[in-house]
């Protein structure tokens, strides 16, 4: 139950494409929703976040949709460039004890030019 | 500092060796997490800080496993017997608070011989 599971492992999409990575978790305590990037050689870098009063929420050219009675959310990045070629890992925690952050298992982006 | 610092980048250690591994969190932050990430995995929880207090050290995998943060700001995670299993990165994180934003540190990669 403290599962988050995430697909796909890789993704390789072309300069302007919108790649879409997507998670799935089962427990329903989970109530914080981040997505955290990571380049090789360096630890992982908050994108965004949204909580489950909303449906979707929109940083720059990150969205993150969240589907509350699935129990899925999934990160959009629109017009990709090649300096978003990283490591994404969506994370999900319970605000009522701890930030403790339960990670899926990573999606490598490569995006070609 | 401007963020978390651990230290050393990089450890060898031969099987059988003790090592301990240092995070320096950003000021004034009160929570701090310990994290182990696998190659090509997404980090796993260790433990749990909130100040000096070890509040949670569900994720230790073994008693060879042991951290401390003794006055509340830098911790230190050490491992006694080092065995090859536990060649990883491991990553510190801290917050100002429980609930709020855990900023990561670029990670001790550990790789026992």
């Amino acid at each position: 139950q403290q599962q988050v599971k995430q697909s796909p492992q890789s993704l390789i999409v072309q300069k302007g494409g919108i790649p879409i990575i997507n998670c799935a978790y089962e427990n329903t305590a989970f109530d914080y929703f981040p997505w955290y990037q990571q380049f090789p050689g360096k630890g992982p870098a908050l994108l965004i976040a949204i909580r489950p009063d909303v449906s979707e929420k929109k940083e720059g050219r990150f969205t993150i949709s969240f589907n509350k009675s699935a129990k899925q959310f999934s990160l959009h990045i629109m017009d990709s460039q090649p300096g978003d070629s990283a490591t994404y890992f969506c994370a999900a925690s319970s605000s009522g004890g701890y930030n403790k952050l339960i990670f899926g298992a990573g999606t490598r982006l490569a995006v070609h030019p | 500092g401007a963020g978390v610092s651990q230290s050393p980048r990089y450890k060898v250690a031969k099987r059988g060796q003790d090592v301990a591994l240092r995070c320096d969190p950003i000021s004034g932050h009160v929570s701090l997490f310990w994290y182990q990430q696998a190659l090509g995995q997404g980090p796993e929880f260790l433990t749990y800080f909130q100040n000096e207090a070890q509040l949670d050290k569900s994720g230790l995998p073994s008693d060879r496993f042991f951290a401390e943060r003794p006055e509340g700001s830098v911790s230190t995670l050490k491992i006694q017997r080092t065995q090859q299993e536990d060649s990883a990165v491991y990553l510190c994180a801290s917050s100002l608070n429980k609930n709020t934003e855990a900023f990561f540190g670029q990670g001790t990669r550990l790789t026992v011989v």
